[in-house]
């Protein structure tokens, strides 16, 4: 089975700038998570998504992060304009879950963003 | 807020050590517990997971995790490492459905 795909894997910016990561989850998935994990951190959720709608966006700074999943598949983190403390691990990450308890999520490999 | 808290930031063993990483949380209700790892180099791992039942829980490579519900703890432990277990260790939890509360990790390192 394949895992969670992402590319880039890395990504140079400079502040200001706007960038967009990819991620195709684990064929069959329905629920879909982006995490930002800054160094010397865990992880953080930033969206997450069943099938092509949004279930929590609440920690997404709004104002210059979107994110998109149009047909309940692959989807697109896009930040713009960057600032310097974007810098940082974007995950993704899968899971099967339709509400049901013994959901586990799958993660992908991360772009490492640095915004110079 | 839910918050995860784990113990140790940075741990250092000798082969055939054994190896108890704490993890806290703090989180009403019914949770799922995780406990993932990342090799340097690869991306997160799932090592065990705890939903429902038994509370003494096994993984992979010989991990194995308790959950003492009366702690809000859930330590993971190995009796013996070996140096491939050098890694960064993540202790999460959620609720059913929803995103993983992640700890800070804590960086193994094991010398031969």
């Amino acid at each position: 089975e394949a895992g969670v795909a992402q590319s880039p894997r890395y990504k140079i910016i400079e502040k200001r700038q706007s960038v967009a990561f990819w991620c195709n989850p684990i064929s069959g998935h329905a629920t879909l998570y982006w995490y930002q994990q800054i160094l010397g951190q865990g992880p953080k959720l930033l969206i997450q998504f069943q099938n092509n709608g949004v279930v929590d966006d609440s920690q997404l700074p709004k104002d210059r992060f979107s994110a998109e999943r149009l047909k309940g598949v692959d989807s697109t983190l896009k930040i713009q304009p960057a600032k310097l403390e974007d810098s940082a691990v974007y995950l993704c990450a899968s899971s099967d879950s339709l509400g049901f308890s013994t959901d586990t999520q799958y993660f992908g490999p991360g772009t490492r963003l640095t915004v110079l | 807020a839910q918050s995860v808290s784990q113990h140790n930031h940075h741990v250092i063993l000798s082969e055939a050590a054994s190896l108890e990483l704490g993890c806290n949380y703090s989180y009403g209700g019914t949770v799922n517990l995780f406990w993932y790892v990342q090799y340097p180099g690869q991306h997160l791992q799932l090592l065990l997971k705890y939903f429902s039942g038994d509370p003494l829980v096994k993984g992979i490579k010989g991990f194995e995790a308790e959950f003492i519900k009366s702690k809000f703890s859930f330590n993971l432990r190995k009796p013996s490492v070996q140096w491939s277990d050098t890694a960064e260790y993540f202790c999460a939890v959620n609720q059913a459905g929803t995103a993983l509360i992640f700890g800070k990790g804590t960086t193994l390192s094991v010398s031969s």
